[in-house]
Order: C-alpha cells, then structure tokens, then sequence
C-alpha cells in the first residue's frame, strides 16, 4: 500500500516568503507528526495531531509556524516570513494509533531559503 | 538539552563486522527506544524497538541491548553488508508523546 507522501520534495524560497508544506498521511492513520532535520542531526519534533487537533505543538519553534489538519487526515505547514535558519528537510510521519510506537516518515521536504 | 546523547558520529567496518552504536538517555520516564535506518533522500524507517521491561532484543542480523540502570541501549548488527551503509538513529519516547531522536550515526561498510 501507499506509505506517507509528502510534497513539494524540493523548495526553495525567498527571505520573508510564506510557504505551505503537505503531508498525505497513510489512509486510516489517525496520528500524524511533523520534524525538522537539519544537516547532520537527527529529527527534531514540531507538532503532533491526533485526529483534526493538534495534541502536542510544544515544539514549533516561534509564531512563524503553524499546521493545520482540518479533515484529520492531510496535514499543511505552513511557514510565515521564512529565514534562512528554516532550511532543513521537513519530515512528516504516522502512526495508526494515538500510542505511537511505529511511526511511518515520509520522504520528507527539503526547504532552501535564500 | 539533548535528551538523547548517541555515538559514535561515524563508522566504518568491513564486511562481516558487527558494528555497535550506543546511546543514553536520562528521562526514567521514557519506555519505547526505538532504532531508525535511514537512506540519503528517504525518511528514517524503524528497525527495531525496544522497551525497558526486556533486556535484549533480537530481529534478524539486529539486536538492541538494553541497560535500565545505566539509562543506555545499543544497536549491534550482526554479519554486517554493505547494504547497512546508512546513517543509524537511536531515539526514546514517553510513549503517547513526542520522539527524542539523537544525533545519529553514519555507517559504512566496506566490502
């Protein structure tokens, strides 16, 4: 079956321009997670949606981002005024259940800001 | 703070080897430490996981050994490939929570 798929798999922007990031999660998945992996480190958590809300947001770094998940299945993020420190690759995951043990990543989408 | 602290950075055995990576951790409140393989270009893919009520354990050529009172856990591959050449991430999780993934592992094996 189809596993997570994310797009664009390529981005690049400009300083100060807002972006959208998509995530197709596997179908009946009712988690799904968003990281952040830079160069070099491992994914660092963003947000997690149970359903349409969002369960955890601890980690989205300032008001500049922001996920939504309207019909508990794809998920946006969205990122406002980018900065050259939000280029990374932007993974997304699932899981099946609320617990988590086997998150499913996607391919991921690597944000250029120039 | 890292919550989770792995190493080493690299790697590099021959074929056949067992290479070990280690990680440790100091949140007792985490019970899922799982192992992700991952490719240049792909997402992380879980390997193998393991929880603090066993000490070992083993699926196929991998093997997570598990120390609760020392608050670390290791990765051993057995007989490894080439094909293992990737970089290896060690992670824990409360579990309903988030992951805390170290900061992984670049694996080579050479033929």
């Amino acid at each position: 079956g189809a596993g997570v798929s994310q797009t664009p798999s390529n981005k690049v922007t400009e300083k100060g321009k807002y972006v959208e990031l998509r995530c197709d999660p596997i179908s009946g998945h009712t988690a799904l997670y968003w990281y952040r992996q830079s160069l070099g480190q491992g994914p660092e958590f963003l947000i997690y949606f149970q359903g349409t809300g969002a369960a955890d947001d601890s980690g989205l770094p300032n008001d500049r981002f922001f996920a939504v998940r309207p019909e508990g299945s794809v998920s946006t993020l969205k990122i406002q005024r980018t900065e050259r420190g939000d280029s990374a690759v932007y993974l997304c995951a699932s899981s099946p259940t609320r617990s988590a043990d086997t998150q499913y990543f996607g391919p991921g989408t690597r944000l250029t800001v120039l | 703070q890292q919550q989770v602290k792995q190493s080493p950075q690299s790697l590099i055995v021959q074929k056949g080897g067992i290479p070990i990576i280690n990680c440790a951790y100091e949140n007792t409140a985490f019970d899922y430490f799982p192992w992700y393989q991952q490719f240049p270009g792909k997402g992380p893919a879980l390997l193998i996981a393991i929880r603090p009520d066993v000490s070992e354990k083993k699926e196929g050529r991998f093997t997570i050994s598990f120390n609760k009172s020392a608050k670390q856990f290791s990765l051993h591959i057995m007989d490894s490939q080439p094909g293992d050449s990737a970089t290896y991430f060690c992670a824990a999780a409360n579990t309903g929570n988030q992951f805390y993934f170290g900061t992984g592992t670049s694996l080579t094996v050479i033929p």
